[in-house]
């Protein structure tokens, strides 16, 4: 059963293009989560999903940032006009139900590693 | 607002010491309480988790404890060595959101030198 996977694992992008940042969680999962690792900071939630619903986008910038997880492919995180701020680690995490036990938690991918020039 | 915080920031032992990395949190209506590890450039691997009911688990030679009530958690790493270097992050799933998320600390940065 292969894992969660991410891809690209790596992605520069110059300022003012647009990163697409995907993730295909473990077969069977339909909850997705996005975190951000800032450089030296700790991972922050983003967003939360569903298959083809936002369940809880708290986390997420206002602007230029969205995400979906379709009913059918892999959960997208999308970057407009990207900033240098917006370099960052970006992982993405999934589960088989919505987190509701104590035992349950949440599977997380390497990584995409986005570099904004 | 749940907040999590590691102390120390950055840690450098001596090959075979034991150690303990410290985690406290704000908020104690937590579901569970999850250590991961972190190697540089790579994604997480989970090491341990606590449910909100137990005090303590272990494996191989990482024991960690929970005290909900004080908001406190703590992993010993017993006789480290080298291959233990890694960014340690400590992580809670809150009640306040539904335990929709994992609330992450820092982490703290071990080095173990042989």
């Amino acid at each position: 059963n292969a894992g969660v996977m991410q891809n690209p694992r790596h992605l520069v992008r110059r300022r003012g293009q647009e990163a697409r940042l995907r993730c295909s969680p473990m077969k069977g999962h339909s909850h997705v989560y996005w975190y951000r690792q800032l450089p030296e900071e700790g991972l922050k939630f983003m967003v939360y999903l569903q298959k083809e619903n936002i369940i809880d986008e708290s986390g997420m910038p206002k602007e230029r940032f969205s995400a979906e997880f379709p009913k059918e492919g892999p959960s997208i995180l999308r970057i407009q006009q990207v900033v240098r701020g917006d370099s960052a680690a970006y992982f993405c995490a999934s589960s088989l139900l919505r987190l509701a036990g104590d035992k349950e938690t949440q599977y997380f991918g390497p990584g995409t590693r986005l570099l904004v020039l | 607002k749940q907040e999590v915080t590691q102390i120390p920031a950055a840690l450098s032992v001596p090959e075979g010491e034991n150690l303990v990395l410290n985690c406290s949190f704000t908020d104690s209506a937590i579901y569970n309480l999850q250590w991961f590890r972190q190697d540089p450039g790579k994604g997480l691997t989970s090491l341990l988790l606590i449910q909100s009911s137990q005090r303590e688990q272990t494996s191989g030679r990482l024991n960690a404890s929970l005290d909900k009530s004080s908001g406190r958690s703590t992993l010993y790493i017993a006789a480290s060595q080298p291959g233990d270097s890694a960014t340690y992050l400590c992580a809670v799933r809150s009640e306040e959101t539904s335990g929709s998320r994992l609330t992450f600390g820092e982490g703290t940065q071990l080095t173990v030198n042989p």
